[in-house]
This record gives C-alpha cells, structure tokens and sequence, in this order.
C-alpha cells in the first residue's frame, strides 16, 4: 500500500502566482480530505469530498482557494492568486467507510 | 467549537518513562481518535475509543475516556526515544459525520 501521495513536498513562490497542490488518494478509499496546518491556527479542515462529489467546503477560506476530484484517484487544492498568509503546510488525507483517515506527507508552502 | 484541548503542550521525559498526555473537548462525541505527527510527516492514526468504552489499550499505549468529564487520556508505557512526535487528540460531530476536530497537539520529546 502506497499511502496516499502528495506533489510537490515542498513549494515555493511568489505572492500573486497561481499554485496547485496534488493528491493521490489510497485505493478504495472513498472519502478525501484537505487541511491546513499553521503554528497559530493548527490543522483546519478545508474541503471533503465523498464519492468524488465535494460535501463540505466551509473550511476553504475564500475564493482564491478552490478544490477539484475529477476521478477516484486525484484531487487537487488550487490557490489563485496566492497571498504570504496562505504559507502553511497542506495536508490530504483519504478513508475507507468509517474508518481511520490516513495522511500524506504535507505540502510546504511558501508564499513570499 | 468542539475542538480538543491537549494538555501539557510539551513534555520532556527519559527513555523508559511514562508519558501521559490529556485531551478536554466541549460538545458530546461518537468517538474520539489520538493521532501521532513525526516532524516533517502527516498524521498517523493511533487509536479509536467510542463514547461507550472507557479503556483501550494497543501495545504501549492505553487510552482512557471520561464522557462525563469530556476527557481523555493517552498513556504511552516505556517510552523510547522513538515515540519523540506531537500527538492530537481528535473527536467527532455527535452527529457522526465524517468531521473530526483536531486538537492542538501535545510535543513529547523523549530523552534518549
């Protein structure tokens, strides 16, 4: 089992530049996850999806941000345009039917 | 917010000590979930304990959980240098959906 996968590790850009963040979620798993993580605010959930189809977007800051599942297998955050304050690491995290959810390794963003 | 609240935010022991980590949420809960954070890593799952059950163990660790207090315990038993990470506590909607709010974490340094 690969875990779910998350690209790039790390990313680092300039304010007002457009950035998407990728995941591959575990096989099987239904449900997906986007959080943020910051010193101050801790780990906030930002977007879930079910079956594809997104459930609850309340977390998502605001408009720059945006979430997408296409298929199964892929889900992207995108920041358009990107601001210093959306510096953070952002995590996805996949499950099965009431299970456990499982993590990737975070995307480090910084946006200067 | 039923957001969890662990308790010490930091802890530094030696190698073979117990650690004891507590987590006070506000709203009544289905279950609640401790996670470990290596640095540099996303969340892994620990443990599961439902609001029905008091006492879980899985090898080193036992959890404890109050619902009238709204508490919880984790206690790692001889811990090694190893166990060094950040540990959340994480509980749910009493609704049961697919919401878990993370705590803000507990940093155990353990001494080799």
């Amino acid at each position: 089992d690969a875990g779910v996968i998350q690209s790039p590790r790390h990313e680092v850009t300039e304010m007002g530049q457009e950035v998407t963040l990728r995941c591959k979620p575990i096989s099987g798993h239904n449900s997906l996850f986007w959080y943020r993580q910051t010193m101050m605010r801790g780990l906030e959930l930002l977007i879930y999806f079910n079956n594809n189809v997104p459930i609850d977007d309340s977390g998502m800051p605001e408009d720059r941000f945006s979430a997408k599942m296409p298929n199964a297998s892929f889900s992207t955050l995108k920041i358009q345009p990107s601001e210093p304050r959306d510096s953070a690491v952002y995590f996805c995290a996949s499950s099965g039917q009431d299970q456990p959810q499982h993590f990737g390794d975070g995307t480090r963003l910084s946006i200067l | 917010s039923q957001q969890g609240e662990e308790d010490p935010q930091a802890l530094s022991i030696q190698e073979g000590e117990n650690a004891t980590m507590n987590c006070s949420y506000k709203t009544s809960i289905n279950n609640l979930q401790w996670y470990r954070q290596n640095s540099g890593r996303g969340l892994v799952h620990l443990i599961l304990i439902r609001s029905n059950e008091r006492e879980k163990h899985s090898g080193r660790l036992r959890v404890t959980l109050d619902t009238s207090k709204k508490s919880s315990s984790l206690l790692i038993t001889a811990s090694r240098a190893a166990d060094t990470a950040s540990y959340f506590c994480a509980t749910d909607a009493p609704s049961g959906t697919y919401k878990y709010i993370f705590g803000t974490g507990t940093r155990l340094k353990v001494l080799a």
